[in-house]
């Protein structure tokens, strides 16, 4: 089965850069998701990662690893709008299934 | 409309009502999904629909009957729910072979079992 690991929470201050952490334990890869969720709405697509390395989308970028089982995510400049619950989710091999974590709720404050 | 879109966006239902929720993807993709989020557990994936087949039931109780009609709506029926079935029920399409897969969701539905 699949499974991964995020803290459930990170505090920061507007302007800080922070990041967030995920391991996974997969039967088979096929990449490395994030996606952000605002209280009340959607989760939306914010990166992903099907190789070793650094994938940079302005403030945002995600780091994967795949001989570690482990990625993240790095947020720059943080901003108030920044606070969000943020998920990573791997894909599993059977057509698109995408498996979640639990999430990490980014608090940030002025 | 844009992007994907479900209706209603809250209900509330007894344990002897049948009710339906409805998801409408205007992207074009030909896979369509139903997750169940509750509070604090992860995202939970129930449905993969591709290309109107059901690809995916992931242990879902038969109280949750998915539906999709063509590659643009999704339905799940929902009948003989329990109190732990309250949670927010997200719909999500995606386009195969698309690199990323990304999934694109829609707002949720905020459903209450009493």
């Amino acid at each position: 089965g699949q499974s991964l690991e995020q803290p459930s929470e990170v505090t920061a201050v507007e302007g800080a850069i922070v990041q967030i952490n995920c391991t996974y334990q997969t039967s088979g890869f096929y990449g490395l998701s994030w996606y952000q969720q605002h209280d009340g709405g959607a989760p939306t697509f914010l990166s992903y990662n099907g190789l070793d390395g650094l994938e940079e989308t302005g403030r945002f970028s995600s780091f994967l690893s795949r001989s570690d089982s482990y990625g993240y995510l790095l947020l720059q400049e943080l901003q108030m709008k920044d606070s969000a619950s943020y998920f990573c989710a791997v894909r599993d091999g059977s057509f698109q299934k995408l498996v979640f974590g639990t999430g990490t709720r980014l608090l940030v404050s002025p | 409309e844009t992007g994907v879109t479900q209706t209603p966006r809250h209900l509330v239902m007894g344990m002897t009502n049948k009710k339906s929720l409805k998801c409408e993807q205007h992207l074009g993709h030909n896979a369509m999904y139903w997750y169940k989020q509750s509070a604090k557990k992860p995202l939970e994936l129930m449905f993969v629909y591709s290309l109107e087949e059901r690809v995916e039931n992931n242990s879902v109780p038969s109280r949750f009957s998915p539906e999709c009609p063509n590659s643009s709506h999704l339905f799940l029926h929902l009948h003989t729910l329990q109190p732990e079935d309250s949670a927010l029920y997200l719909c999500a399409s995606s386009q195969s072979g698309g690199g990323t897969d990304t999934q694109y969701f829609g707002p949720g539905t905020r459903l209450t079992v009493l």
